[in-house]
């Protein structure tokens, strides 16, 4: 069974401190994205990557970066977290060629005191 | 550029009521279309899809036509159940995402016994 995994189902953590979200997919997929998921928002690309160590920015970059290293992997970083980064985290994969679905992973809701 | 737009919610369904989700979209081309299902607590996972014109994608008794002419994916179900409660996600992937997609805002559905 194929799958996407994330390191923590929740989180809470501090203002300005330095967050780590990890993403893990087995099905050796080309493209990761990390969205976040506020109420009435709908999905909001954050960060997408086509290949290992290539990154692109997506609708709502600001206070983030990310990480891949190896293929199967996507870290999503919050550099110094503020309140207004708390939100469910969704990370996902899919094939490289256009026109495919996008795996999901469960999730992580990050809230940030 | 793309877009994906939804019927607005939330949607509250007696069992066995006929469900219907509208969604039309703009794009470039011929898209795949797809829709989503967001269970509470969980990630998105794929419904179903449908990659050209006059495709019916179908899956747990959920189906959805690829109208060219109309632009649109309306996504039914003849009787739906307590368990079909979650947020359906209509979305599209085109020649113009570079290996991303573009999704609507989601419709929250509830189905009462």
């Amino acid at each position: 069974d194929v799958k996407v995994t994330q390191s923590s189902r929740y989180l809470v953590k501090r203002t300005g401190e330095k967050v780590f979200l990890e993403c893990v997919q087995d099905m050796d997929h080309e493209n990761m994205f990390w969205y976040r998921q506020d109420p009435g928002l709908g999905l909001r690309l954050i960060y997408f990557s086509y290949d290992v160590k290539m990154k692109e920015k997506g609708d709502i970059p600001e206070g983030y970066s990310v990480s891949r290293e190896k293929k199967e992997r996507f870290s999503l970083i919050l550099e110094s977290a503020s309140t207004n980064q708390t939100s469910m985290y969704l990370c996902a994969s899919s094939l490289a060629q256009t026109y495919n679905e996008q795996f999901f992973g469960p999730g992580t809701r990050l809230t940030v005191l | 550029g793309d877009s994906v737009t939804q019927m607005e919610g939330p949607v509250t369904l007696s069992e066995e009521a006929f469900l219907t989700i509208n969604c039309t979209y703009t794009a470039t081309g011929y898209p795949s279309l797809f829709w989503y299902v967001q269970y509470p607590g969980e990630g998105l996972q794929l419904l179903l899809k449908a990659t050209k014109a006059d495709d019916k994608g179908s899956n747990k008794g959920f189906e959805a036509t690829y109208r060219k002419e109309t632009t649109s994916f309306h996504l039914e179900k003849g009787s739906v159940q307590v368990s079909d409660s979650a947020v359906y996600f209509c979305a599209l992937s085109g020649s113009t995402n570079a290996g991303k997609s573009t999704f609507g805002d989601g419709t929250t559905l509830t189905v009462k016994p």
